[in-house]
C-alpha cells in the first residue's frame, strides 16, 4: 500500500511555543489531506482537510488561527500548532488518500508543558 | 456519512479466526466498507474494503451481507499482533477525498 510519514514522531515543548508537524505522501500524490487528533482512551477526531494550493477546511470547534495548516505541494502538508498550551498535548495523525484508499501516517506525539 | 454499529470489545485465542462484524444499515449505495486497525500508539492501518461483493487480501476477508446492511471482518488465524483497535467506516468515493469519520471500533484482544 501506499506510504504517508511524518515528523516529528514525538515532540515535547514549552507552553507558548509554536510547533510544526510535517505529513508527506512518500510513492504517491494527493491533492487532498487530512489531520486528526486522536485523546487518550478516545477515537480519531478529523480537524481539518487540507486541499493543496488553498485554504483548509475546518472542522466545527477546530480554531483555524490556531492550527494553521499548509498544503503547499501535492506530497507535503504541514500543521502548525501556535502557542500551544498543555490541553494541546495530544496524538496528532495525518493521512492522504489514493485511489479508494485512505492511508495513515504514524502520528506525532505532543506534549505541551 | 452512514453510522456503524460494533461491538466494544471482543477475544480471540491466538490460532483462531478472530469474526469482527459490523453494523452499516444505513449505508448508501456510493457507499463503501472500509475496516481499519489500530495498535496502540501507532496510526491507522489500512486492511480491506468493499462495495458490495465479499473481498480477501493477505491480511483478511471481507464478507458484506447481500442487503449491505452489515459486514463481518474476518481475520483466518488471529496472531498476538493482531491485537488492536478495529474501526468499520462506511464511506463514499471520491477523487476529491472524502475524510473518514471514526467511531469507537471494537478492542480485539488475541490471547496465547
Amino acid at each position: 500500500g501506499a506510504v504517508v510519514s511524518q515528523h516529528p514522531s514525538r515532540v515535547i515543548c514549552k507552553s507558548g511555543t509554536s510547533v510544526k508537524i510535517e505529513c508527506r505522501s512518500l510513492d504517491f500524490q494527493a491533492t487532498t489531506m487530512f489531520w486528526y487528533r486522536q485523546f487518550p482512551k478516545q477515537s480519531l477526531m478529523l480537524m481539518a482537510t487540507s486541499n493543496e494550493g488553498s485554504k483548509a477546511t475546518y472542522e466545527q470547534g477546530v480554531e483555524k488561527d490556531k492550527f494553521l495548516i499548509n498544503h503547499a505541494s501535492l506530497t507535503l502538508s504541514t500543521l502548525t500548532v501556535t502557542s500551544a498550551h498543555p490541553e494541546d498535548s495530544s496524538f496528532y495523525i495525518c493521512s492522504a488518500r489514493s485511489q479508494e484508499t485512505q492511508y495513515f501516517g504514524p502520528g506525532t506525539r505532543l506534549l505541551v508543558l | 456519512d452512514a453510522k456503524t454499529t460494533q461491538p466494544p470489545s471482543m477475544d480471540c485465542a491466538e490460532g483462531r479466526a478472530a469474526n469482527l462484524p459490523c453494523n452499516h444499515s444505513t449505508i448508501s449505495g456510493n457507499e463503501y466498507v472500509y475496516w481499519y486497525r489500530q495498535i496502540h500508539s501507532q496510526g491507522p492501518q489500512y486492511i480491506i474494503h468493499g462495495l458490495k461483493n465479499n473481498e480477501t487480501n493477505e491480511m483478511a476477508s471481507l464478507i458484506i451481507t447481500e442487503d449491505r446492511k452489515s459486514s463481518t471482518l474476518i481475520l483466518p488465524h488471529a496472531t498476538l499482533r493482531d491485537t488492536a483497535v478495529y474501526y468499520c467506516i462506511v464511506s463514499p468515493f471520491s477523487n476529491s477525498g472524502y475524510a473518514l469519520n471514526f467511531g469507537k471500533g471494537t478492542s480485539l484482544l488475541v490471547t496465547p
